[in-house]
């Protein structure tokens, strides 16, 4: 399985927005709605934490300043109202035809 | 609510192999999937296998050779095995949880640092 298509990195002021596109196949994100986003903060090795669930569910106390979308074989997550705390790798992961899960290559998100 | 907890073996041998448990406390073991997750140093995550709490399991097919994931449910533990290990599986070893309904991880461990060297 190929790992989903992730931009390396992307950037915005405060109180920008700002999208991260992932982009799979039909075999994964354009097949089933079960695509999700994880925000990992600094320092390496700190655990993700899911913000987007089932493409654009947020998890209780996530911020509706963050949203989730797919198109496609392309799911996007937008952050709104960009804050410094924002500024964080962020990863993507899809369910696969072959009932694994595979992620994106990550984001970094550096809020200027 | 419900927190995963790696062990901690630090030091891995080249050729030798890897063995890690995964503690699941405070939440049913039940219905989820249980997975190991990977992430090499200043790289991405890297999705590892997973395992049913029936037992049926799935793995990355670039590291299906060398992985076991195995269960114990009347502990609440699930374990990773990982043979032949060598310098690229350098990596913080992450236990989680995976949503039976979406498939994503809800659940994180702390993670644990493994390091292959002689």
């Amino acid at each position: 399985q190929s790992a989903l298509t992730q931009p390396p990195s992307v950037s915005g002021s405060p109180g920008q927005s700002v999208t991260i596109s992932c982009t799979g196949t039909s075999s994964d994100v354009g097949g089933y709605d079960r695509v999700s986003w994880y925000q990992q903060q600094q320092p390496p090795g700190t655990a993700p934490k899911v913000i987007i669930y089932a493409v654009s569910n947020r998890p209780s106390g996530v911020p509706d300043r963050f949203s989730g979308s797919k198109s496609g074989n392309t799911a996007s997550l937008t952050i709104s109202r960009l804050q410094t705390e924002d500024e964080a790798f962020y990863y993507c992961s899809s369910y696969t035809n072959i009932y694994t899960l595979v992620f994106g290559g990550g984001t970094y998100l550096t809020v200027l | 609510q419900v927190q995963l907890q790696e062990s901690a073996p630090g030091l891995v041998k080249p050729s030798e192999t890897l063995s890690l448990m995964c503690n699941v406390s405070g939440g049913s073991f039940t219905t989820y999937y249980w997975s190991w997750i990977r992430q090499p140093p200043g790289k991405g995550l890297e999705y590892i296998g997973s395992i049913h709490s029936s037992g049926s399991t799935n793995y990355n097919p670039s590291l299906k050779s060398r992985v076991t994931i195995s269960i114990d449910t009347s502990n609440n533990q699930f374990s990773l095995r990982l043979t032949s290990m060598t310098a690229a599986d350098t990596a913080v070893y992450y236990c989680a949880r995976i949503h039976p309904y979406y498939y994503g991880v809800d659940v994180w461990g702390q993670g644990t640092t493994v390091t292959v060297s002689s």
